[in-house]
């Protein structure tokens, strides 16, 4: 059982936007930075956001992220066949003094 | 280049010890305050995070395994790491060390390919 919630699947179709959340409570997202990680069958996770809503160097701004509360979100505009993969939220949560890993979306590009 | 690379056994016995090996090379653990990670995956299973070392050694460890991990540097050598005692067959993953800068506030920016270590009883 995951301390952060994130839904097990996710779909969209080709150039619409899709947006994926991630749930938590007031120890983690509540009050920390949450990162978004992308990863393709069999390879390792790709930084995709940090910060809740900044963009390493070479992510598209297709990408972006986003936080309420205790809730965060990714959303993905454009979508791309290339997008199908799992995809991870993470935060330091101060309760714990550990990060903490959503369960993981998979995202289907109908 | 800036590069991380996990290295220890492919197979381990239950109830041996693990102990795995993040060599780093392109930086240092002065290099924007950061901190090195141990997370791992099962097969078909999510990300768990195991361990944090800090540029200035401070350590935080995941409460459920707290009392089987153990986080370690070598700076002179660029690299961290991480034991696992008693070793059981649910520990069966890929293992993956990460960077993270920023007073390990801008995410794992940078990933080792991984380990599969695999337990047999």
């Amino acid at each position: 059982q995951s301390v952060l919630t994130q839904p097990p699947s996710a779909s969209g179709t080709p150039g619409r936007t899709v947006t994926l959340s991630c749930s938590g409570s007031n120890s983690n997202i509540g009050t920390n930075y949450v990162d978004w990680y992308q990863q393709l069958p069999g390879t390792a996770p790709k930084l995709l956001i940090y910060k809740t809503g900044q963009r390493p160097s070479g992510v598209p701004d297709r990408f972006s992220g986003f936080k309420s509360g205790t809730s965060a979100s990714l959303a993905i505009s454009g979508l791309r066949s290339e997008d199908e993969a799992d995809y991870y939220c993470a935060a330091w949560d101060d309760s714990l003094s550990a990060w903490v890993f959503g369960g993981g979306t998979k995202l289907t590009v109908l | 280049q800036v590069t991380l690379r996990e290295s220890g056994p492919a197979l381990v016995k239950t109830t041996q010890t693990l102990t795995l090996t993040c060599t780093f090379s392109g930086f240092s653990f002065n290099t924007g305050e950061m901190c090195v990670n141990w997370i791992r995956q099962p097969p078909g299973k999510a990300l768990e995070w195991l361990a944090r070392i800090d540029w200035d050694d401070d350590k935080y460890y995941t409460a459920s395994l707290k009392t089987r991990l153990s986080i370690s540097m070598d700076a002179s050598k660029n690299q961290v790491v991480l034991t696992l005692s008693n070793m059981n067959p649910v520990d069966t993953a890929t293992y993956y060390c990460a960077r993270a800068l920023g007073h390990c506030r801008r995410g794992f920016d940078l990933w080792g390919p991984g380990t599969l270590v695999t337990v047999s009883s």
